[in-house]
């Protein structure tokens, strides 16, 4: 069974500093990978997903995410934070077809001014 | 894009009743959609995965008698919380697959439900 497993509760970072929001799976087959943010008392919102091909995937608000497979990592980057960014994120899952995604723990980013 | 849609956002009721959530997909068929639940910050468990036309199947764990979920037509799945408790109260997210072309084939959220039982 696939799962995920993100490095860090909580993650603090002064703006304009640089983020980065660990991430990794584990699958018995080539996963898919998915990066969500969810604001207080909203649903998910996506914020880049990778399936196959360029294993650098850029998203939405500036963030990106690399796909290393010999590090089974899906690591999330933003070069500068934004106060705006203050949120959850989620890494998830899925390996195939229409399965459910399976999601980490979730990580809540907050940002200093 | 893909656009899913919960009703009601939030919900108060008190301890014994029923409470149903209705999960549609705006602009796109959904033959699967997917239960999850969230407790205060933790991350969201799926509950259950609904196939329209069929009996939903339930992760370990979940009570398929309290937990009612009716998928009777390609857009809309509802999830019936019986006889609810105070340990019921959680914010009940759904999510709709949706196949068929190169911008699809992913699970699209709604907005999530509240449920507060008092």
């Amino acid at each position: 069974a696939q799962s995920v497993t993100q490095l860090g509760s909580h993650v603090s970072v002064s703006e304009g500093a640089l983020v980065l929001l660990r991430c990794n799976y584990s699958s018995s087959v080539p996963p898919y990978l998915f990066w969500y943010v969810q604001y207080p008392n909203q649903g998910l919102q996506l914020l880049l997903k990778y399936t196959t091909g360029a294993t650098l995937v850029k998203g939405i608000n500036g963030f990106e995410a690399e796909f290393k497979k010999s590090e089974t990592s899906f690591h999330l980057t933003k070069p500068s934070a934004h106060m705006s960014d203050a949120a959850e994120y989620f890494c998830a899952v899925r390996i195939s077809g229409n399965t459910p995604l399976v999601f980490g723990k979730g990580t809540r980013l907050s940002v200093i001014a | 894009g893909a656009v899913v849609s919960q009703h009601p956002s939030w919900v108060i009721c008190k301890s014994g009743t029923s409470v149903k959530i209705e999960c549609r997909s705006l602009d796109f068929q959904a033959t699967t959609m997917f239960w999850y639940r969230q407790f205060p910050k933790q991350s969201l468990m799926l509950m259950a995965t609904s196939n329209e036309g069929s009996k939903a199947t339930y992760e370990q764990g979940v009570e398929k008698d309290k937990f009612l979920i009716n998928h009777a037509s390609l857009t809309l799945s509802t999830l019936t919380v019986t006889s609810a408790h105070p340990e019921d109260s959680s914010f009940y997210i759904c999510s709709a697959w949706a196949s068929g072309g190169a911008a699809y084939n992913e699970q699209f959220f709604g907005p999530g439900t509240r449920l507060t039982v008092l």
